[in-house]
């Protein structure tokens, strides 16, 4: 079966920080892997898409870069943090088809 | 772009109450996911649905895809149902698929 691990769980960073949060899948080849942000409340934004290995799409102008080095890898990066990248950052694949998101467990990120 | 609204945001039941969310969504949407926010954050699939009716035990959800709205059936409610409810729905990117969520509703079930 397939399987989804992101990490860390959870983060404390001081401003002007490097990031780097990275997500993995299992049992599957070729995924679709995504990068949701999870502000204070509740909506999620979409950040980054990947459809393969190197190709990788922003939605969003920001502070964050992603990376995808490897066919189940994707990573979220930062080479300096802003107050305003703390949230919840969760990490997703689907597959080719009709098939639905699975997400990660998420990292929480505090910069201070 | 793609528009989806919940209702109600926020819902507060007694243990063992029925209740029933909605999603409004609109047109360009060519299928549905409902999600549970658990407390730790972690976003759990209850279904993936773009037209019809599927259960799982004491859930249930239906989209009427040409109304544009799915529901969301909670029966028997328990405390570990609380949580924030989200509705999403898909898109076409590329040659990927975005989702895009609901702003939720947060259910909060009393023992």
């Amino acid at each position: 079966s397939q399987t989804i691990h992101q990490w860390p769980a959870t983060l404390v960073q001081p401003v002007g920080s490097p990031l780097s949060l990275e997500c993995t899948v299992e049992g599957t080849s070729n995924p679709n892997l995504y990068w949701y942000r999870q502000a204070a409340g509740r909506g999620l934004q979409l950040l980054f898409y990947s459809v393969g290995i190197g190709q990788i799409s922003s939605e969003v102008p920001q502070n964050l870069s992603a990376s995808r080095p490897q066919d189940r890898q994707f990573i979220l990066s930062s080479k300096k943090l802003l107050l305003s990248d703390s949230g919840f950052y969760l990490c997703a694949w689907t597959g080719w088809g009709d098939y639905g998101y699975t997400f990660g467990s998420g990292t929480r990120l505090t910069v201070v | 772009g793609i528009q989806v609204e919940q209702s109600p945001p926020d819902l507060i039941l007694q243990e063992g109450a029925n209740s029933t969310l909605r999603c409004n969504f609109s047109d360009s949407v060519n299928n549905l996911q409902w999600f549970h926010q658990n407390p730790w954050g972690q976003l759990i699939n209850l279904f993936y649905i773009p037209s019809g009716t599927k259960q799982n035990g004491r859930l249930s959800a239906t989209t009427v895809a040409t109304e544009r709205y799915s529901l969301l059936y909670i029966s028997s409610s328990q405390t570990t149902d609380s949580g924030v409810y989200f509705c999403a729905a898909f898109s076409t990117l590329g040659s990927a698929r975005q989702l895009t969520f609901g702003s939720g509703t947060q259910l909060t079930v009393l023992p």
